[in-house]
């Protein structure tokens, strides 16, 4: 089955500067790659999607970066906000499977 | 889109009991799906749940321990049986309304903790 390995753990960065969170995949069928923030007591809200079609998606501040040959990819904020503070989750699957989640990344952004 | 209504929000259970947690979801769903949240741990997928079909469970999660029910396409419940402090977590229920490779929602979880 599919597992994801999501790096780094734990991630400090100072309002304004990017955080960059990478994720590893090991199964070459999966071919929707989410990315889910959770913040503290709350549900994981997704906040940016990209599919095995495209290389490259931007939402504002978010971006993600897919790629498939090497099975990674990536989630990118620039110009940090405290309100970026939470733990952000990757996630992979194949068109009929349940998404499989990364371990997790908490970010926090230092004012 | 969906809004999922997950009860209940928490719960302290004595060992040896069993807790069943709710979940209501505002339109027909195909697909539920049922995770645990260890404390600052991912999400792990604990089985499947559609309407008139009996659960799919994933590996080291077993049908006597969490027997899952969809009696239809908007609701569902899971059943954590014979508590011990190991199944001390957070549980989430999730649907996928667009179907494979959409935006999954998330119940607001139930964090059960067993003493």
């Amino acid at each position: 089955g599919e597992n994801v390995e999501q790096h780094p753990s734990t991630l400090s960065v100072q309002e304004g500067d990017s955080a960059v969170i990478k994720c590893t995949y090991s199964d070459s069928a999966s071919n929707y790659f989410p990315w889910y923030k959770q913040e503290l007591g709350k549900r994981p809200q997704l906040i940016i999607d990209i599919r095995s079609n495209v290389g490259e998606k931007k939402d504002q501040r978010i971006a993600v970066t897919l790629n498939k040959t090497a099975k990674h990819f990536s989630l990118h904020i620039t110009e940090t906000q405290p309100e970026d503070s939470a733990v952000y989750f990757c996630a992979a699957s194949s068109g009929n499977t349940p998404l499989v989640f990364g371990k997790g990344t908490r970010l926090s952004v230092i004012a | 889109s969906a809004v999922i209504s997950q009860k209940p929000s928490r719960d302290i259970c004595q060992r040896g009991t069993s807790l069943t947690i709710q979940c209501q979801v505002d339109s027909q769903v195909t697909m539920m799906f049922w995770y645990r949240q260890q404390p600052g741990q991912s999400l792990t997928l604990i089985a499947t749940a559609n309407q008139g079909s009996e659960a799919t469970y994933e590996s080291g999660f077993v049908i006597d321990k969490f027997p899952i029910s969809r009696p239809n396409l908007t609701f569902s419940t899971l059943t954590v049986s014979n508590m011990s402090p190991e199944d001390s977590s957070i549980y989430l229920c999730s649907v996928v309304p667009g179907g494979w490779n959409t935006e999954a929602f998330f119940g607001q979880g139930t964090r059960l903790t067993v003493v």
